[in-house]
């Protein structure tokens, strides 16, 4: 079964708004997320590394003040896309590690952001 | 900086071919190499994962990917392919396991009744 429930799956927002995306561990600890975000036919790109306690990291180019990320327990971590635009129209997928040396990366199913 | 590339964007098989997805990456260091499915609207699904030992890794659905440091390659092969393995395929690399990945850019699959 999963072990990333991501919520909601798809959302559709006016221009403006701001939306919320939830990213939950289930049934482990995750001091560790990851925000993803995919345009249509494209591949996937690392927006920013979610950690419990502390900032989130955000890669190159991802405007931090337009995509909040709080990571507030060890199994929540929730992305929140402000005041947004037709140009943030995506898919965004979390992802977070199971405990152990050598577990990989488990995503969630992503969130359909449509915003009009 | 790591790089994945996935020479072929989509491919086309016959149900009960074989299929071959190839994967090759650009690393400084020892990769921790991943592949992921991904249908439709959906999350990824890990399929395989080599870290390291046997070059030849068993995944999930039937799949299997061969690890060849000579070639800086991670290709993922099935002997026969069924309908339901229609997707997109993504290879991906990482400094660790559970670390951040760097995707390719993906293989559509079809398969042909």
């Amino acid at each position: 079964g999963a072990v990333v429930s991501q919520h909601p799956s798809r959302v559709i927002c006016k221009s403006g708004t701001s939306v919320k995306i939830e990213c939950r561990s289930l049934d482990f600890q995750a001091t560790t997320m990851f925000w993803y975000r995919q345009f249509p036919k494209q591949s996937l790109m690392l927006m920013a590394t979610s950690n419990e306690g502390s900032k989130a990291t955000y890669e190159q180019g991802v405007e931090k003040d337009k995509f909040l990320i709080n990571h507030a327990s060890l199994t929540l971590s929730t992305l929140t896309v402000t005041s947004a635009h037709p140009e943030d129209s995506s898919f965004y997928i979390c992802s977070a590690k199971l405990p152990g040396g050598n577990s990989p990366l488990h995503f969630g199913n992503g969130t359909r952001l449509t915003v009009t | 900086a790591q790089s994945v590339t996935q020479p072929d964007i989509h491919i086309t098989v016959s149900e009960g071919a074989s299929l071959e997805l190839r994967c090759n990456y650009s690393y400084g260091a020892t990769p921790y190499l991943f592949w992921y499915v991904q249908s439709p609207g959906q999350g990824l699904q890990l399929l395989l994962k080599y870290f390291s030992g046997d070059t030849l890794v068993q995944g999930i659905k039937g799949f299997e990917a061969e690890f060849k440091r000579s070639q800086s390659s991670f290709n993922l092969r099935k002997p026969s392919v069924h309908w339901s393995d229609a997707a997109e395929y993504f290879c991906a690399v990482g400094l660790a396991a559970g670390n951040k990945l760097t995707f390719g850019g993906g293989t559509r699959v079809l398969v042909k009744p």
